[in-house]
């Protein structure tokens, strides 16, 4: 089964304000990261968190992980029409022996100008 | 400069027929993939080569080969077109040691009629 699960499916909010997704996996992680991906477009690097980290910031972004919930959240402060996109979280469990990263069903953002 | 590039971009075709999708990286990473996208936005890896060895093979039909020619090129045969193959396939490149980020290609859209 999936590794990675986004919280929720599908975001809508205005401009301005902030948005919070979360991600679920299952077993335990090397690192997970964070991935945008607009309409038609390939899935482009945000974030990368390692299993020993709890909080990592980068520009209005901002991602917690909690290994003992098994949970990661991404959140965007002030947000822009140009935020509009999928977000994907990635984990790589660290018995795969192989950097095999799972990716999740991704939450599709919506911000309305 | 394109870090990761895929020809074609979109691709029609006829069940049946047989066609290929190209992958080049000119980032120097080590390792590259394949991704499928289906219509829900899943994203599942099929294939991983480390310096062109195959580390990574889902269950994927014996239809779909991955080939390796060097560390920069990942391409992939797919023989006997199925409707069911219609998605977008990604292309992606990570320096595998390092468990960094992904560079994704701007994926190859593919539709069986």
């Amino acid at each position: 089964s999936q590794q990675g699960e986004e919280d929720p499916q599908a975001l809508s909010i205005q401009e301005g304000e902030n948005a919070t997704m979360n991600c679920s996996y299952k077993t335990s992680i090397n690192n997970l990261q964070w991935y945008r991906q607009n309409s038609g477009r390939g899935l482009v690097h945000l974030i990368l968190i390692r299993s020993n980290e709890r909080e990592k910031h980068s520009g209005r972004l901002r991602v917690t992980l909690d290994t003992s919930k098994k949970s990661s959240s991404l959140l965007i402060t002030a947000s822009r029409a140009a935020d509009t996109a999928s977000y994907f979280c990635a984990t790589v469990p660290p018995t795969s022996g192989t950097y095999k990263y799972i990716f999740g069903t991704g939450t599709r953002l919506k911000v309305l100008a | 400069d394109t870090a990761v590039s895929q020809t074609p971009k979109y691709l029609v075709t006829q069940m049946g027929n047989d066609k290929s999708i190209k992958c080049e990286q000119n980032l120097g990473h080590d390792t590259m993939y394949w991704y499928k996208q289906d219509s829900k936005k899943f994203l599942k890896i099929m294939f991983s080569y480390n310096n062109k060895e195959l580390i990574i093979n889902e269950t994927v039909p014996n239809r779909f080969s991955p080939k390796s020619p060097d560390k920069a090129h990942l391409n992939l045969h797919i023989n006997s077109l199925e409707l069911g193959d219609s998605a977008v396939y990604f292309c992606a490149s990570s320096q595998l040691t390092s468990g960094g980020a992904f560079r994704f290609g701007p994926g190859t859209r593919l539709t069986v009629l």
